[in-house]
C-alpha cells in the first residue's frame, strides 16, 4: 500500500516554464489537495477536489491549475512559473470530504516535492 | 493576526524531559483538533486528533483542548531523540487550519 505518491521529488524551473506535479494515492480516498509549505507561512492550501470532476480553489490558487478526472490522480499544474512559487508542494487526501466528518481531518500527505523557481 | 498562532521554536530539551507545545487561536467556531508531526524532509503524519474540549491521550502523548482559553496544547512525556520533528497544530471549522509549526529538538 503506497499511500499518496508524489513526483517529482525536487525540480527546478526557469521562470515562465510550465511543469505539472504528478500526485497519486491507492486508498480510494475521495478528497484530494495540493498545500504549499513556505517558511513561517505554514501549510496553505492552493486547490482541493473532493470527488472525480470536481476541483475548487484553496487560499492561494493564483498561477496554479488542477483537474480530476479519476479518483486516484490529482495533478497540480504550474502555468507560468514565477520565483515566487520556489517552495515544498504536499499532496494530501482523506476518506471523506464533509466538513463535519471526522474522517475530513485525517489528512495522509505525500513526501513532498521540493520546486526552485530561478 | 493569524487564525492560529504557533511558536516556532526551535525548542531543545534532553532525552525524558516533559514537552508542551502549544498553539493559540481566534476562531471560535473551531470543533476539530489535531496534532500532525513532521519529520526533515518529509510530509506531515496525523499523531493526534480531539473533537471539542477535553484530553486524549495516546501512550506518551496527550493532547489538550481548551476552548473557552482558545488554546491547545499537546504534550509529550518521556521524550526521546526520536521525536525530534516538526508538529504542527491543526484546526477545522468549515476549512482546515494548519499553525506554521515548532521545530522540536530532543537530545541524548
Amino acid at each position: 500500500n503506497a499511500g499518496v505518491t508524489q513526483t517529482p521529488k525536487f525540480q527546478v524551473l526557469k521562470t515562465g516554464q510550465s511543469m505539472t506535479l504528478q500526485c497519486a494515492q491507492d486508498m480510494n480516498h475521495e478528497y484530494m489537495s495540493w498545500y504549499r509549505q513556505d517558511p513561517g507561512m505554514g501549510l496553505r492550501l492552493i486547490h482541493y477536489s473532493v470527488g472525480a470532476g470536481i476541483t475548487d480553489q484553496g487560499e492561494v490558487p493564483n498561477g496554479y491549475n488542477v483537474s480530476r478526472s479519476t479518483t486516484e490522480d490529482f495533478p497540480l499544474r504550474l502555468l507560468s512559473a514565477a520565483p515566487s512559487q520556489t517552495s515544498v508542494y504536499f499532496c494530501a487526501s482523506s476518506y471523506r470530504s464533509g466538513r463535519t466528518s471526522s474522517g475530513a481531518n485525517v489528512l495522509t500527505f505525500g513526501a513532498g516535492s521540493r520546486l526552485t523557481v530561478l | 493576526q493569524k487564525e492560529v498562532e504557533q511558536d516556532p521554536g526551535p525548542l531543545s530539551v534532553p532525552e525524558g524531559a516533559i514537552v508542551s507545545l502549544n498553539c493559540t487561536y481566534s476562531n471560535s467556531a473551531f470543533q476539530y483538533f489535531m496534532w500532525y508531526r513532521q519529520y526533515s524532509r518529509k510530509g506531515p503524519e496525523l499523531l493526534m486528533y480531539t473533537y471539542s474540549s477535553g484530553n486524549k491521550e495516546d501512550g506518551r502523548f496527550t493532547a489538550q483542548v481548551d476552548k473557552s482559553s482558545k488554546y491547545i496544547s499537546l504534550f509529550i512525556r518521556d521524550s526521546q531523540p526520536s521525536d525530534s520533528a516538526t508538529y504542527l497544530c491543526a484546526m477545522r471549522a468549515d476549512k482546515l487550519i494548519f499553525g506554521t509549526g515548532t521545530r522540536l529538538q530532543v537530545f541524548p
